[in-house]
């Protein structure tokens, strides 16, 4: 069974301060991809990370892909209060249409 | 230009009652998918469906839960005599007939419909 672990579960931190969540496998995945869920709405899709070793910037947010495909990291600089929400990794194996999707990290970021 | 719309956007429905929850796909997809929040945790998986054909619904419960996804109009989450414990966000997300440029299976999400039984 694919799975993928987020850590840490929970992070509450101060307005300023840098964070890294981890998005971690022991499977290969053909892409990966990062969401930020609000309260009260879905999640809206961040970034879509293909290749091995692959770094993407999207302002503040780094997100990394793992050399091996197996895990990501998502990199946050000088937090903000409106970085709050639920980070959710979500892996597609292949040809299989069905995303395998880690449980999340709740961030508060607190002014 | 509107994204995958679901309503509705809450619902109350007693024990035994049934809810229905809908779900109009983004202009251009061709593929529904279900899935079940409850507080503080992340998105289960429930079905994923085409027009008119049912994929995958290994996320589904065997009884009292059904979907469908017609030929015309919204995909339908159905839930039958329905308890306390079916309360949840369920989150509906439509995605195009084939990958974006880079394969990987993108989905656009509704804003969920939130289903409180009493």
């Amino acid at each position: 069974t694919q799975l993928l672990e987020q850590s840490p579960q929970f992070l509450s931190i101060q307005e300023g301060e840098n964070l890294t969540v981890y998005c971690n496998s022991s499977s290969v995945f053909s892409s990966l991809q990062w969401y930020r869920q609000e309260p009260g709405e879905g999640p809206v899709l961040l970034v879509t990370v293909v290749t091995g070793g692959e770094v993407k910037k999207l302002k503040r947010l780094t997100f990394q892909f793992g050399d091996a495909r197996k895990d990501s990291s998502l990199h946050i600089t000088a937090a903000q209060p409106g970085d709050t929400g639920l980070y959710l990794c979500a892996g597609n194996a292949g040809n299989n249409r069905k995303l395998i999707w880690g449980l999340g990290t709740s961030l508060a970021v607190n002014p | 230009n509107a994204g995958v719309m679901q309503n509705p956007r809450h619902l109350v429905r007693r024990r035994g009652q049934e809810a229905r929850l809908r779900c109009s796909p983004m202009k251009g997809h061709s593929h529904v998918y279900w899935y079940r929040q409850l507080p503080e945790e992340g998105l289960k998986f429930m079905v994923y469906l085409q027009k008119e054909n049912i994929i995958d619904e290994s996320g589904m419960p065997k009884e009292r839960f059904s979907a469908e996804f017609p030929k015309e109009g919204p995909s339908i989450l159905r839930i039958q005599q329905v308890v306390r414990g079916d309360s949840a966000a369920y989150f509906c997300a439509s995605s195009p007939r084939t990958g974006s440029l880079s394969g990987a299976n993108v989905l656009t999400f509704g804003a969920g419909s939130r289903l409180t039984v009493l």
